[in-house]
């Protein structure tokens, strides 16, 4: 079964320039999920998607941030003016979503972008 | 809303030799789930253990064995004859057990690194 997948893998752009990303879930996977991890700490949820619908952006900046998820499957995170402290590793995960409780998540290797 | 706290930023373990990784986690939920993760230099996150709050017998996965104290609100990570595979960061998460809801809050991580 193949795993998450995400691309690019790295990507450097200058302040103000804007950005996008791209995951694919583990095929059938409901949820999908996108998280920040800024070096030293532990990921921190963006967004999450259950099938095309948005269940939690609590804690994404909508001012540059946006994602999307049209069709229920591959989804699309943006950056639009990226700022220095955007620089992380963006992790795109994806969960069964059984609704029996608390479903694995289960992660891509994740963008690295720099911020210059 | 949970926050977890790992206190030992890193450490160093002579191959063979068992590990403890100390997870604590304070949670409002009455239901939750705690996740053990690693995450290798290359920088996806892998899915170790899993314990629900309601179990009563704590979770074993292979080399992995999660030490569940639910009074002292602790989840900690035990692995058995390290390896040198084993180097990497450790993230312990929880989140909530509510139907389709399955956002996870993640610690900032121990560097376990495993010496020859």
């Amino acid at each position: 079964e193949a795993g998450v997948a995400q691309s690019p893998r790295y990507k450097i752009i200058e302040k103000r320039q804007s950005v996008a990303f791209w995951c694919n879930p583990i095929s059938g996977h409901a949820t999908l999920y996108w998280y920040q991890q800024i070096l030293g700490q532990g990921p921190k949820l963006l967004i999450q998607f259950q099938n095309n619908g948005v269940v939690d952006d609590s804690q994404l900046p909508k001012d540059r941030f946006s994602a999307e998820r049209l069709k229920g499957v591959d989804s699309t995170l943006k950056i639009q003016p990226a700022k220095l402290e955007d620089s992380a590793v963006y992790l795109c995960a994806s969960s069964l979503d059984r609704g029996t409780g608390t479903d694995t998540q289960y992660f891509g290797p994740g963008t690295r972008l720099t911020v210059l | 809303a949970q926050k977890i706290t790992q206190t030992q930023p890193g450490m160093f373990v002579q191959e063979k030799e068992a590990v403890t990784l100390d997870c604590t986690y304070d949670t409002s939920d009455q239901s939750y789930g705690l996740f053990w993760y690693k995450q290798p230099s290359s920088g996806e996150m892998i899915f170790l253990i899993y314990q629900g709050s309601y179990d009563e017998q704590n979770a074993t996965e292979g080399r992995y064995s999660l030490n569940f104290q639910k009074a002292r609100k602790s989840a900690n990570l035990v692995i058995s004859a390290s390896q040198l595979g084993d180097s990497a960061m450790y993230f312990c998460a929880a989140g909530p057990l509510h139907f389709g809801n399955e956002k996870l809050t993640f610690g900032t991580g121990t560097r376990l690194t495993i010496i020859p």
